[in-house]
C-alpha cells in the first residue's frame, strides 16, 4: 500500500542549531515528493518538491530536501533554524497519472531561544 | 494575487445542526480539494473537483457529507447533522490542472467546533 511515515511527532531544536525532519515513503517507483510548512491558524505552503533529476532540491525559506531512492526517503533539512520556523511540517507524495496527495502525520517543530 | 479564500475562519454549532463551509479557489484553478485534518491527525482526502468532470468523492466519510462546486469555481462543502466528531481543521486547496506536477495550494482552513 502507498504510504508515507514522518516518524517524528515532535523534535524541539535551539535556535541556529541545525536541523533534520525525516519522512519514508512506500511506493513500488519513484514518487513525485513535496514538503510542505503549516504555521498555527493558517493553510499549508509549499516548501519544495521533487519530480526527478538532482536528488537535492533546493526550497524557500534555507530549506532542502535529499531524494534517497535506495532508503525510501525524502528528508527536510536546515542548517541554522530560526525561532520563525516553529510550525508543523507535512511530508507529502503523488504518484503519475494520479491527482490525489498522501500526506504524513506531520511533525510539529519547537524552536527554543 | 488572491490565495485561497476559506469562510468562515472558525464556526462553533451544536450537535445536530447543519454547516455549511465555503472555498474560493484562486482564479483560473481548475481543480479544487477539500481535506480534514483532526488534532494530531494528518489531513484526511474528502473530495475532489477538476473542472467539469464529476467529482471523486471517495474520502468523504459518512451520507452527512456533501460538497459542490458552482460554475466551477467556489465550492461548498456541507456537514448535515453535526456529529461531536466532526470537529476538525476544514482545509480547501486548488491547483491549476489535475497533474502531479503542479503543486496544491491551501486556504486557511475552517476551525469547526461542535459542542
Amino acid at each position: 500500500a502507498q504510504s508515507v511515515t514522518q516518524p517524528d511527532i515532535h523534535i524541539t531544536v535551539s535556535e541556529g542549531a541545525s536541523l533534520e525532519l525525516r519522512c519514508n515513503y512506500s511506493y513500488g517507483a519513484t514518487p513525485y515528493l513535496f514538503w510542505y510548512v503549516q504555521s498555527p491558524g493558517q493553510g499549508l505552503q509549499l516548501l519544495l518538491k521533487y519530480f526527478s533529476g538532482d536528488t537535492l532540491v533546493q526550497g524557500i525559506k534555507g530549506f532542502e530536501a535529499e531524494f534517497k531512492r535506495s532508503q525510501s526517503s525524502f528528508n527536510l533539512r536546515k542548517p541554522s533554524v530560526h525561532w520563525s520556523d516553529a510550525a508543523e511540517y507535512f511530508c507529502a507524495f503523488a504518484t503519475s497519472g494520479t491527482y490525489k496527495y498522501i500526506f504524513g502525520t506531520g511533525t510539529r517543530l519547537k524552536v527554543l531561544a | 494575487g488572491a490565495g485561497v479564500s476559506q469562510s468562515p475562519s472558525n464556526k462553533v454549532t451544536e450537535k445536530g445542526k447543519d454547516v455549511e463551509l465555503r472555498c474560493d479557489p484562486i482564479s483560473g484553478h481548475t481543480a479544487l480539494y477539500w481535506y480534514r485534518q483532526s488534532l494530531g491527525q494528518g489531513l484526511e482526502f474528502l473530495i475532489y473537483f477538476q473542472g467539469n468532470s464529476a467529482p471523486d468523492k471517495s474520502g468523504l466519510p459518512s451520507d452527512r457529507f456533501s460538497a459542490e462546486r458552482t460554475g466551477g469555481s467556489v465550492s461548498t462543502l456541507t456537514i448535515q447533522r453535526t456529529q461531536q466528531e466532526d470537529s476538525a481543521v476544514y482545509l480547501c486547496a486548488s491547483s491549476p490542472g489535475q497533474e502531479y506536477n503542479q503543486p496544491q495550494h491551501f486556504g486557511d482552513g475552517t476551525r469547526l467546533s461542535i459542542l
